[in-house]
C-alpha cells in the first residue's frame, strides 16, 4: 500500500523560507508525478506544483518565483520550498502522487497533509 | 485559470437517499474531470477520473458524468459512511484547480 507523510516545522517567521518534505513507502518515486497542494483555512485546495523524475515541473503561475521542489530519489523523498512567506501561505500542506489513468494523470494517493503556519 | 463552481455548498441527506452534486467549469475541460471524497482526518480519496470512470476499489454507487463544463458526481443510495466533503478537480490545464467542495451530511 502506498503511503506519503508529510514532515517539517508547523510554524514558520514571515519572511522566511517554509520547507516540507514527503517521504513515500510502498512504491517508488520513480515512473510518477509528485505534487504539492495546500489548503488555507476556509479556503479551496490549491496546486501549488508537480514534478516528474524524468525531469518535467510544473509550478502555479501564482506561486512560481517563490517556489522550489526538488527530490532524493535514495530516500524516496522530495521537497517543497516557498520563500518570503506571508500569512496568506498559512495552510495545510499536502503531498501527493499522481499516476497515469488510460493516458491521463491524476492524484490518487494524498499524505494526511500538515500544517504550516506563518507567525512571528 | 480555470474557476470550478460546485453546488451546493452543503447537502443533507439520509441514508438510501440519492445524492446529486455538481461541478461546472468555467472554462471547457472536455473530460479531464476527477472527483475527491475527504472523510474528517482523513487524505482525499480519488473516486472518479475522466469524469464518469470509477477508480479502482470504488463502489458502483459512485457514478460521475458530465463533459465540457458541467459535470456530475451521483452517489445512488447514501450510506452512513458517505459522510464527507465532495471536491471536482480539473486537470485540463494548468494549474490544476479545485471546486470549493460540497459538504455531504447524513441526517
Amino acid at each position: 500500500q502506498v503511503h506519503l507523510q508529510e514532515s517539517g516545522p508547523g510554524l514558520v517567521k514571515p519572511s522566511e523560507t517554509l520547507s516540507l518534505t514527503c517521504t513515500i513507502s510502498g512504491d517508488s518515486i520513480r515512473s510518477y508525478y509528485w505534487t504539492w497542494i495546500r489548503q488555507p483555512a476556509g479556503k479551496g485546495l490549491e496546486c501549488i506544483g508537480r514534478f516528474s523524475t524524468s525531469g518535467s515541473t510544473d509550478y502555479n503561475p501564482s506561486l512560481k518565483s517563490r517556489v522550489t521542489m526538488s527530490v532524493d530519489t535514495s530516500k524516496n523523498q522530495f521537497s517543497l520550498n516557498v520563500r518570503s512567506v506571508t500569512a496568506a501561505d498559512t495552510a495545510v500542506y499536502y503531498c501527493a502522487r499522481e499516476a497515469q489513468y488510460r493516458g491521463t494523470w491524476y492524484a490518487d494517493y494524498w499524505g494526511q497533509g500538515t500544517l504550516v503556519t506563518v507567525s512571528s | 485559470e480555470i474557476v470550478l463552481t460546485q453546488t451546493p455548498a452543503t447537502l443533507s441527506l439520509s441514508p438510501g437517499e440519492r445524492a446529486t452534486l455538481s461541478c461546472r467549469a468555467s472554462q471547457h475541460v472536455s473530460s479531464y474531470l476527477a472527483w475527491y471524497q475527504r472523510k474528517p482526518g482523513q487524505a482525499p480519496r480519488l473516486l472518479i477520473y475522466d469524469a464518469s470512470k470509477r477508480a479502482t476499489g470504488i463502489p458502483a454507487r459512485f457514478s460521475g458524468s458530465g463533459s465540457g463544463t458541467d459535470f456530475t458526481l451521483t452517489i445512488s443510495s447514501l450510506e452512513p459512511e458517505d459522510l464527507a466533503v465532495y471536491y471536482c478537480l480539473q486537470r485540463g490545464y494548468w494549474p490544476w484547480t479545485f471546486g470549493q467542495g460540497t459538504k455531504l451530511e447524513i441526517k
